[in-house]
């Protein structure tokens, strides 16, 4: 499977746009991006996910570029609530054993008032 | 029901006991997995069940050991287990291929005396 890389930490202003990048420089054309994000001792919480193609939901948006080496999240209107560790996880699933993730140590997002 | 319920939420054993702990979900999913993490570590991944079978082991001392009575339940038996071993146990399922996501449990936080 790819690595990633991310930034250790981040921080962000309330109410403006979170953007949080991940090199995976190595991903393969099978591979997906996944974003997980951990609120304090909480269990992961899933955010979004893609291919090749931007994509889009109630919580974020995922920019993969166009070579697929990197990708960035993106919160709109970060709130307090979104202060977490943000994991991006590349993944290859074979499907007769489900996919088997392997979290980086993941971008610590500290936003502010 | 988007959901996987983890009991207990807190443990404390000691090293000679004997416990287990439970994972469920309701989302008709056949992967399930339980994932470790330390304190201020990404989790790692220990076991997957595929199909109420065994998948992935990701050499786990036999003091942690899982079973899959059914589709729906995960359990970890754990025994004579380490200090080091205390540590945030996550339990997560999924469907089957490489476009689902993981859904994560709250977690079970064991300290091991």
């Amino acid at each position: 499977d790819a690595k990633t890389t991310q930034p250790p930490s981040m921080d962000c202003a309330e109410g403006r746009a979170a953007n949080l990048p991940c090199n995976h420089s190595t991903i393969s054309g099978n591979e997906y991006v996944y974003w997980y994000r951990q609120i304090h001792s909480q269990g992961p919480q899933y955010i979004i996910h893609g291919l090749k193609n931007n994509e889009t939901n109630e919580m974020a948006s995922l920019i993969i570029t166009e070579d697929r080496k990197s990708s960035t999240l993106i919160l709109p209107h970060a709130t307090l609530r979104d202060t977490a560790v943000y994991y991006c996880i590349v993944r290859r699933s074979t499907d007769n054993y489900g996919q088997n993730f392997v979290f980086g140590p993941g971008t610590r997002l500290s936003v502010l008032p | 029901d988007t959901e996987v319920t983890q009991t207990p939420k807190h443990l404390v054993m000691g090293m000679t006991n004997k416990k287990s702990l439970k994972c469920e979900q309701h989302m008709g999913h056949r992967a399930m997995y339980w994932y470790k993490q330390k304190a201020k570590k990404p989790p790692e991944l220990m076991f997957v069940y595929s199909y109420e079978k065994l998948s992935i082991n990701e050499s786990v001392p036999s003091r942690f050991s899982p079973e899959c009575p059914n589709s729906s339940l995960l359990n970890l038996h754990l025994h004579a287990l380490q200090p080091e071993d205390s540590a945030l146990y996550l339990c997560a399922s999924s469907l089957q291929g490489s476009s689902y996501e993981q859904y994560f449990g709250p977690g079970t936080r064991l300290t091991v005396t």
